[in-house]
């Protein structure tokens, strides 16, 4: 199974600040990346796909970037709405699906 | 607009079958361009995909990871437009929150989920 890290498994940041999380794949996945936010007592809900594509609905300072093994996640200037956990996610045709273990966003 | 709606006991007890099901609205089950998976959540095993279904040409399909696919068993049931996921053998370590998600081919992730349902495993 391709394995999924996220780092750092848990960060504080105030309102305004740039945040940056990053997931390594242990195998390039063609850009089959997408990042969730998980809130407690919600379904996960999707933000980008393929890598670097924004679901509709969300907010412009939430992009992703990368390709093969290497993705970002960047929220450009975090709103208190933003704290929660985020997940990356690889899709990659014909394996199995994976998550990363998740990056815990923290008011500081 | 997709919404899926979970159902199934929150307390099974070891050993015993988890069983639960997800109904659709605003899609089909037998869509040939969507699949209908089961996605779990621990603490201590984070986000872990149990598998899917999904319906090409005229059949069904069924793909499942290794972790799991022993215990396993999802599938669909047309005439109520829904889908089901059951565990076998369940101990303690498979207490978790059980979610269903829709994606839209190999390729796509999941777009529209399940609200969650924790299941307990404990005598």
């Amino acid at each position: 199974d391709i394995q999924m890290t996220q780092s750092p498994s848990a960060l504080s940041a105030s309102v305004g600040d740039r945040v940056t999380i990053t997931c390594r794949a242990s195998q390039s996945i063609n850009s089959c990346l997408a990042w969730y936010q998980h809130k407690p007592g919600r379904a996960p809900k999707l933000l980008i796909y393929k890598a670097s594509n924004l679901e509709g609905g969300v907010p412009s300072r939430f992009s992703g970037s990368g390709s093969g093994t290497e993705f970002t996640l960047t929220i450009s200037s975090l709103q208190p709405d933003d704290f929660a956990t985020y997940y990356c996610q690889q899709y990659n045709s014909y394996t199995p699906i994976t998550f990363g273990q998740g990056t815990k966003v923290e008011i500081k | 607009q997709v919404q899926l709606q979970q159902s199934g006991p929150g307390l099974v007890k070891p050993s015993q079958t988890l069983s639960l099901t997800c109904a659709i609205s605003g899609d089909s089950v037998s869509s040939r361009s969507c699949a209908w998976n089961w996605i779990r959540q621990s603490p201590s095993r984070g986000l872990e995909w149990l598998g899917r279904t999904y319906y090409r040409s005229t059949k069904w399909y069924n793909d499942y990871p290794v972790s799991v696919e022993s215990r396993v068993t999802i599938n669909a049931d047309t005439s109520k437009n829904q889908f089901s996921l059951q565990l076998n053998s369940v101990t303690p370590e498979d207490t978790a929150v059980y979610y269903c998600a829709r994606d839209t081919g190999t390729t796509f992730p999941f777009d529209y989920w399940g609200q969650g349902i924790l299941v307990t495993v404990s005598s």
